[in-house]
């Protein structure tokens, strides 16, 4: 099966500030048909999750454009320009290029 | 606008059975692949099973046997069937499209005697 790693874990962020987080593959998530269907998920609390971002950088309807995802191969990030309050929750990867589909473990985030 | 409303979920003895519903509205599930993902108490999100428009299903290592996905597009609904159950199957149940551009707002399964 494909490990998903992400790290921090935690991230105590302030207002206003940029945050960042990584999602790293045990293998290339790169499919046969040349896209890299890596996508992430924000999960408030009490909520079910949500897609921001599909196959690695393309926003999803509805999403602030403050949330960007980047990266290729087997290393990919989520940005956070400026975060606000109502950003609070964890925040997964998951890929599909593979089955079993599996997830990072998630990055908490929260308000300093 | 596409709905999922999962139910089915509730107590259920070590070794019981529960079949999961989730009618869609706003799309039709036949058209799409659609899985269901499940979150235990606390913890991450785990895909234990797919169902692709063509009818081929797939199931992670820990309900293969156990659990069944399938769909009625009559009702345009998406089914689990869960059987053999224990204590490690206690999640939330969500119903998802395809890589998950929709969810349901869950619904738990608690297994315990």
């Amino acid at each position: 099966d494909v490990v998903m790693t992400q790290s921090p874990l935690s991230l105590p962020v302030t207002l206003g500030q940029p945050a960042s987080f990584s999602c790293k593959s045990s293998q290339s998530l790169v499919s046969s048909d040349g896209t890299t269907p890596v996508h992430w998920f924000q999960q408030r609390p009490g909520q079910s999750p949500r897609r921001l971002i599909y196959r690695v950088s393309n926003r999803d309807s509805g999403v602030p454009d403050r949330f960007s995802g980047s990266g290729s191969g087997n290393d990919f990030t989520l940005e956070i320009s400026r975060v606000e309050a109502e950003d609070v929750g964890v925040y997964y990867c998951l890929q599909t290029t593979y089955w079993p589909w599996t997830f990072g473990p998630g990055t908490k985030v929260e308000i300093k | 606008e596409v709905q999922l409303v999962e139910t089915g979920g509730g107590l259920i003895q070590p070794g019981g059975s529960l079949r999961l519903s989730c009618p869609a509205s706003g799309f039709t599930v036949s058209y799409n692949y659609m899985g269901w993902v499940r979150q235990a108490p606390g913890k991450g999100l785990e895909w234990v099973s797919l169902i692709h428009s063509g009818g081929t299903t797939f199931y992670a290592d820990s309900v293969k046997g156990r659990f069944t996905i399938s769909r009625d597009n009559s009702k345009n609904t998406l089914y689990l069937q869960m059987n053999s159950l224990r204590a490690e199957d206690t999640a939330v149940y969500y119903c998802a499209v395809e890589d998950g551009v929709y969810w349901g707002q869950g619904t738990l399964v608690t297994v315990s005697s």
